[in-house]
């Protein structure tokens, strides 16, 4: 089955950790992103990546470092420096083009403590 | 001003109750724009693409005018299933950038 995976579906630490979110994807899609949600809130863009070895902040970038070793996973991590890090974290991939929509993993749940 | 704006809601509609929702965006060389549902704790799916012509699948109509810059949703013969929230995509001109509203929340009572 073609799709994204994000693992693990629910998380939890202790604030001053660093952790890293997982986002892989066998849709062979070149565009990764990755966003964050608030109860009630819409998604915000923490980064994205167009291709390989490349990669872009969005909105929200602060405390937060993303690498694309591989066409196929996109890890983000989240580190000491977020302040506020427990949301629900969606990863999404895309084909290139703008007729193209974006695809959806199951997301992670984080809760620092 | 945000680059994609909804109206938040919530709006409550009995069953079999017609519903739009509006979505604004700001930038006019914007390329694409979407429809996505999503439930409570799950991850976002797509409901339908806009196109230019506007397009209807069953119940859910969607159009564009790029004139005044936003797309609309149209929900006809409203469901309990239908409860969600729908956020509105589009896709601005920097390849695949891609921006969300906040969403609109539906809630479709008996």
């Amino acid at each position: 089955d073609g799709g994204i995976t994000q693992s693990p579906k629910y998380l939890f630490r202790k604030e001053g950790q660093n952790v890293t979110l997982s986002c892989e994807q066998n849709l062979n899609h070149d565009a990764m992103y990755w966003y964050r949600q608030d109860p009630g809130q819409g998604l915000r863009l923490i980064y994205y990546s167009q291709i390989v070895n490349d990669f872009q902040k969005g909105d929200i970038a602060e405390g937060y470092s993303v690498s694309r070793e591989k066409k196929e996973s996109f890890p983000l991590t989240v580190t000491s420096a977020q302040k506020n890090p427990t949301a629900f974290y969606l990863c999404a991939s895309k084909a290139s083009g703008f007729s193209y929509e974006q695809y959806f993993g199951p997301g992670t749940r984080l809760t620092v403590t | 001003r945000k680059e994609v704006e909804q109206d938040p809601g919530p709006f409550n509609v009995p069953e079999g109750a017609t519903v739009a929702f509006n979505c604004t965006y700001s930038n006019s060389a914007s390329q694409s724009f979407f429809w996505y549902r999503q439930d409570c704790r799950k991850e976002p799916k797509l409901l339908m693409s806009v196109y230019s012509s506007g397009n209807e699948d069953g119940r859910f109509t969607a159009q564009l005018n790029r004139a005044s810059q936003y797309i609309s949703l149209l929900i006809r013969d409203s469901k309990l299933s239908d409860s969600a929230t729908y956020l509105c995509v589009v896709n601005l001109p920097y390849n695949n950038d891609m921006r969300f509203g906040a969403g609109t929340r539906l809630t479709v009572k008996p």
